[in-house]
């Protein structure tokens, strides 16, 4: 089945305590990107990535940071969490060219 | 700054209506807008598109009317159904390049 899989779903933190969630696409999408989903601000890109070792800021990339090592893989970094970083996460990936994002299921991150 | 506005923020029929929901952009370059679909616990699939070459998509009871010269488009849903209800979003992008989302709508069908 074609899918883009997160991990974790949910994920409770203390501020300033490192943590990465996994994104991995099956679909062998050359387009990857993470946004965050907040009440009221909609869907808002953090970073994307046109193809291996391409990656770029989106609207809201402070505070973030990702690797496009391999294809399939595009991981979500948080370096020193804070609760402003309280948030829905959505991995998504599209072909070079194509139009329709593929999302994940998402991942509820909550810092305390 | 938010480069699409999407309107209502929540919106509530009875089965059977047509729910209308509008977004309106500011950047002419923009060349493909699509409108999403949640469900809770889910990611957002894509529903409907349209270029800005044709003034209006239909797609089983979904349809995009768009409006080059006012910069709008809108997405009504006819016969709504109780299993309509979910939160729906519209976005914009150009040339298949990164994808700007409107803040959404919340859209309940009661039955």
């Amino acid at each position: 089945e074609a899918q883009v899989t997160q991990n974790p779903r949910y994920l409770i933190t203390v501020t300033g305590k490192k943590l990465t969630v996994t994104c991995s696409q099956n679909m062998n999408h050359e387009y990857m990107s993470w946004y965050r989903q907040d009440p009221g601000l909609g869907l808002r890109q953090i970073y994307y990535s046109m193809n291996v070792e391409v990656t770029d800021k989106g609207d809201v990339p402070e505070g973030y940071k990702v690797s496009r090592k391999e294809k399939r893989n595009f991981p979500l970094i948080l370096e020193s969490p804070s609760p402003n970083q309280t948030s829905l996460y959505f991995c998504a990936s599209k072909r070079t060219g194509g139009d329709g994002y593929t999302f994940g299921s998402g991942t509820r991150l909550t810092v305390v | 700054q938010q480069q699409v506005k999407q309107s209502p923020q929540s919106l509530i029929v009875q089965k059977g209506g047509i729910p209308i929901i509008n977004c309106a952009y500011e950047n002419t370059a923009f060349d493909y807008f699509p409108w999403y679909q949640q469900f809770p616990g889910k990611g957002p699939a894509l529903l409907i598109a349209i270029r800005p070459d044709v003034s209006e998509k239909k797609e089983g009871r979904f349809t995009i009317s768009f409006n080059k010269s006012a910069k709008q488009f809108s997405l009504h849903i006819m016969d709504s159904q109780p299993g309509d209800s979910a939160t729906y979003f519209c976005a914009a992008s150009t040339s298949g390049s990164r994808l700007t989302f409107g803040e959404g709508t919340q859209l309940t069908v009661n039955p």
